[in-house]
């Protein structure tokens, strides 16, 4: 099993452009979650989902856009990416009742 | 706003040590979880404690949790240099869990 397995790696985006992060997880698990991990800051809950097309903020959404079109993957947009979130992103995912969460090995996003 | 805070933020300690680390939060939680998060590395759960136990035992590992305090505390006992890593409390709502801003643990042989 794979587990998590979060793509790209790295990315360097300007100001204004767009992208998507992907986030893929094999363990049939229905939650996905994404967080941003920032320097004295822990992490933070951007958008998460309880299933297979549902999607729902969380702490920190402004700026990003979320989609669960299929249950192994929940997918993180950008529309226009500002300096501010230059961060480190990571997705985690978990099956229902008190399962923990899995992690990815996280995306590193610096926009200039 | 972040649930959990833990303290103290950075621990620094010689190998065979004890480390404790303390978590507090603000409301009512149906658990609570601790995770190990090694550098540029995702986060990897270690123990969950239920809001009815007091005390739970895994390994090295020995988490408290005080309802009445609302915080929670981790002993990793006879640490080792592979225990630097930075760990963090995550409290567990209905559907979501909220991470407090960790403790970076370093071990020194």
């Amino acid at each position: 099993n794979a587990g998590v397995t979060q793509t790209p790696k790295f990315r360097v985006l300007k100001t204004g452009q767009s992208m998507t992060l992907l986030c893929a997880q094999d363990m049939n698990h229905e939650y996905m979650y994404w967080y941003r991990q920032d320097p004295g800051m822990g992490l933070r809950l951007i958008h998460y989902s309880v299933g297979e097309g549902t999607t729902a903020k969380g702490e920190v959404p402004d700026g990003y856009n979320v989609s669960r079109l299929k249950k192994q993957n929940f997918l993180l947009g950008l529309e226009s990416a500002a300096p501010s979130q230059t961060s480190v992103y990571f997705c985690a995912s978990r099956a229902g009742g008190e399962s923990p969460l899995h992690f990815g090995n996280g995306t590193r996003l610096t926009v200039t | 706003s972040q649930q959990g805070e833990e303290d103290p933020q950075a621990l620094s300690i010689q190998e065979g040590e004890n480390a404790t680390m303390n978590c507090s939060y603000k409301t009512s939680i149906n658990n609570l979880q601790w995770y190990r998060q090694n550098s540029g590395r995702g986060l990897v759960h270690l123990i969950l404690i239920r809001s009815n136990e007091r005390e739970k035992h895994s390994g090295r590992l020995r988490v408290t949790l005080d309802t009445s305090k609302k915080s929670s505390s981790l002993l990793i006992t006879a640490s080792r240099a592979a225990d630097t890593a930075s760990y963090f409390c995550a409290t567990a709502g209905y559907s979501t869990l909220t991470f407090g801003k960790g403790t970076m643990l370093l071990v020194s042989p």
